[in-house]
Order: structure tokens, then C-alpha cells, then sequence
């Protein structure tokens, strides 16, 4: 079946440093990915995409490349904040029969200290 | 516009109980999906539905069900409450089947079973 597999946690860092997140996964055919980042008490929010191999999709710093040789898509910022203190999911769409369900990591739990 | 709305935001139940959650997909998108969020688990699917049809349905027992109204608002019901189903309840929502598109999530409700 599909699956997704995140790097260990917790990460903490200081602020301005780099921030690496792994992620690879195990799909048949070709998956669209996705990173979502989660705040304290609130629902999943969509942060980047990718829906084809060597896609890089990015937002507010945040970049990631869909590397199919490899089944990865590692989650990268040069300079993180305090701000960027949250939970982190790789996620992955396998379409076909599976429209509709995301297939989630275990989550990464960041800290960002000043 | 406004974004994925779940209503109650929290509940407290008794086990043998049933409950319904309730899920507003961003207006224009026709699919929504269910996941359960525990801390042991993590995010797992629960079903999915498109234009009233449940297309894809998770691993979890027939006390979860779900449904999908004509204007894509949706309902999951989970009767004889356990304790094991306290957890975040969250619902995506997206514009159509691709898996091209992202899906935006809800703030989630939160169940506790007691």
C-alpha cells in the first residue's frame, strides 16, 4: 500500500538557522505530494505541492522537490523563525481508486528558539 | 471567501453514546473527506464523498458512518462511542477529484469521550 515515512522528531532550532525535513514515501504510480503545517489547536493548513517528478513547489520560504528517483520530497527553509514553530506533515495523493485520501507522515514537531 | 467550517469545535460525550459532527466545504468544491487525528495514530482517513457518493471509505469499523448533502455539506456519525475515539476530527475539502489540487482543512472538532 502507500505509505509515507518522516524523519524522527522533535527538531529544535535557533532562529535563522537551516531546516531540513525528510520525507519519503512508497506509492504505485505517480502520487501528487503535499507539506501541510499544523499550529497549536487548529486544523492542517496546506503549505506546499508538488504533482510531478522534479516539481519544486514553495511558499513563505518554505521548498520542496518531488525527486522520484529517490521517493523523496524533503521539506527545506533557509532561515527559519520563531513563527515557524508548528507540527509538519508530508503527505501524498496516489489518485486511481484512492481520489480523495491523503496518505499523511507521522508528523515532525519543530521549535524555532529566539 | 470563507474556509472549511466544522461545527462543534468541542464535544463531550459518554461512551455507549452516538454523535454528529458536521463539515461546510469551501463553497464550489464537491469533495470532502474525514480523517481522525490521534496522538498514537496519527492522521488517518476516514471516507470521502463526491456529489453525495462516498467514493473511498478508510479502515475503521461501521459505527463511523458519513454523508454528503446535495450542497456538499457533510456529516460523519460515530454511534456507540467508545473511549478510543476521542480525538480531533477534521474534514478537507476540494475542488474536484485531481489530485492536482490541495485539500483545505477545517479547525477541526474535537471529541472527548468520557
Amino acid at each position: 500500500g502507500n505509505s509515507v515515512t518522516q524523519m524522527e522528531g522533535p527538531v529544535t532550532l535557533s532562529e535563522e538557522a537551516f531546516l531540513t525535513i525528510n520525507c519519503t514515501y512508497t506509492a504505485t504510480g505517480y502520487p501528487s505530494l503535499f507539506w501541510y503545517v499544523q499550529y497549536p489547536g487548529e486544523g492542517l493548513q496546506l503549505l506546499l505541492k508538488a504533482t510531478k517528478a522534479d516539481d519544486k513547489g514553495s511558499n513563505k520560504g518554505f521548498e520542496a522537490t518531488y525527486r522520484k528517483e529517490t521517493t523523496s520530497f524533503h521539506l527545506e527553509k533557509g532561515s527559519v523563525q520563531v513563527s515557524d514553530s508548528a507540527v509538519y506533515f508530508c503527505a501524498l495523493n496516489a489518485g486511481g481508486t484512492s481520489y480523495g485520501k491523503l496518505t499523511f507522515g507521522q508528523g515532525t514537531i519543530l521549535t524555532v528558539h529566539p | 471567501k470563507a474556509g472549511v467550517t466544522q461545527t462543534p469545535r468541542y464535544l463531550i460525550k459518554t461512551r455507549g453514546q452516538q454523535v454528529t459532527l458536521s463539515c461546510s466545504p469551501i463553497s464550489g468544491h464537491r469533495s470532502v473527506s474525514w480523517y481522525q487525528q490521534t496522538p498514537g495514530q496519527g492522521l488517518q482517513f476516514l471516507f470521502e464523498y463526491f456529489s453525495e457518493t462516498q467514493r473511498n471509505k478508510g479502515n475503521f469499523p461501521g459505527r463511523f458512518s458519513g454523508r454528503q448533502f446535495s450542497n456538499s455539506r457533510s456529516e460523519m456519525n460515530v454511534s456507540t462511542l467508545e473511549l478510543g475515539d476521542s480525538a480531533l476530527y477534521l474534514c478537507a475539502s476540494s475542488l474536484s477529484l485531481s489530485t492536482n489540487y490541495g485539500y483545505t482543512f477545517g479547525s477541526g472538532t474535537r471529541l472527548t469521550v468520557v
